[in-house]
């Protein structure tokens, strides 16, 4: 039982590159989120899904697309990279239900240069 | 706006210490709050969750209360072991399902 799985774990990109980082779940969760964690600001919600076919926006949503066209995957996209997005990257996923847990995949790293 | 805060920032105690970790947060009106440990490197495991109208749950040597009313949970980590040391976060969730994490503490357990 894989849980949450991403991919890639590690990227360098050039300003103005896009890419898509893709999260897994074999967990047969509704939920889905994609967080970004910098030093000092904590996880911070950039989109999440309740289900699939459906997105929504976080905290942080500008310069960042989102599709679930699957239940089990959750795709972010970054249109136009810019060094500002250089972090780290964590999706999750969750059970319906407010008090559920959540589970977190490995991250991804990814530089913006 | 919801503002997590864990303070200390870090902590380093001898193997077999017993410890406490603090996040505190601004608005009461939470649905549940929930710690994590983080691995360098890696992605947050789930340690325990708390629901509102609880007051504390317990996991092995983990043990987590909640006081609503002021703001404030704490971590409590029996007799420490060097495996424990990890970034250890907490995250409140309120009524409209938005969750906001705390910065987390850094723990060093020394053998």
């Amino acid at each position: 039982n894989a849980g949450v799985t991403q991919t890639p774990k590690f990227r360098v990109l050039k300003t103005g590159q896009s890419m898509t980082l893709l999260c897994a779940q074999d967990m047969n969760h509704e939920y889905m989120y994609w967080y970004r964690q910098d030093p000092g600001m904590g996880l911070r919600l950039i989109h999440y899904s309740v289900g699939e076919g459906t997105t929504a926006k976080g905290e942080v949503p500008d310069g960042y697309n989102v599709s679930r066209l699957k239940k089990q995957n959750f795709l972010l996209g970054l249109e136009s990279a810019a060094p500002s997005q250089t972090s780290v990257y964590f999706c999750a996923s969750k059970r319906t239900g407010m008090n559920t847990e959540a589970f977190f995949g490995q991250g991804t790293r990814l530089t913006v240069v | 706006k919801q503002e997590v805060t864990q303070i200390p920032a870090a902590l380093s105690v001898p193997e077999g210490e017993n410890l406490v970790l603090n996040c505190s947060f601004t608005d009461s009106a939470i649905y549940n709050l929930q710690w994590f440990r983080q691995d360098p490197g890696k992605g947050l495991t789930s340690l325990l969750l708390i629901q509102s109208s609880q007051r504390e749950q317990t996991s092995g040597r983990l043990n987590a209360s909640l006081d609503k009313s002021s703001g404030r949970s704490t971590l409590y980590i029996a007799a420490s072991q060097p495996g424990d040391s990890a970034t250890y976060l907490c995250a409140v969730t309120t009524n409209a399902g938005k969750s906001t994490f705390g910065d987390g503490t850094t723990l060093t357990v020394k053998p």
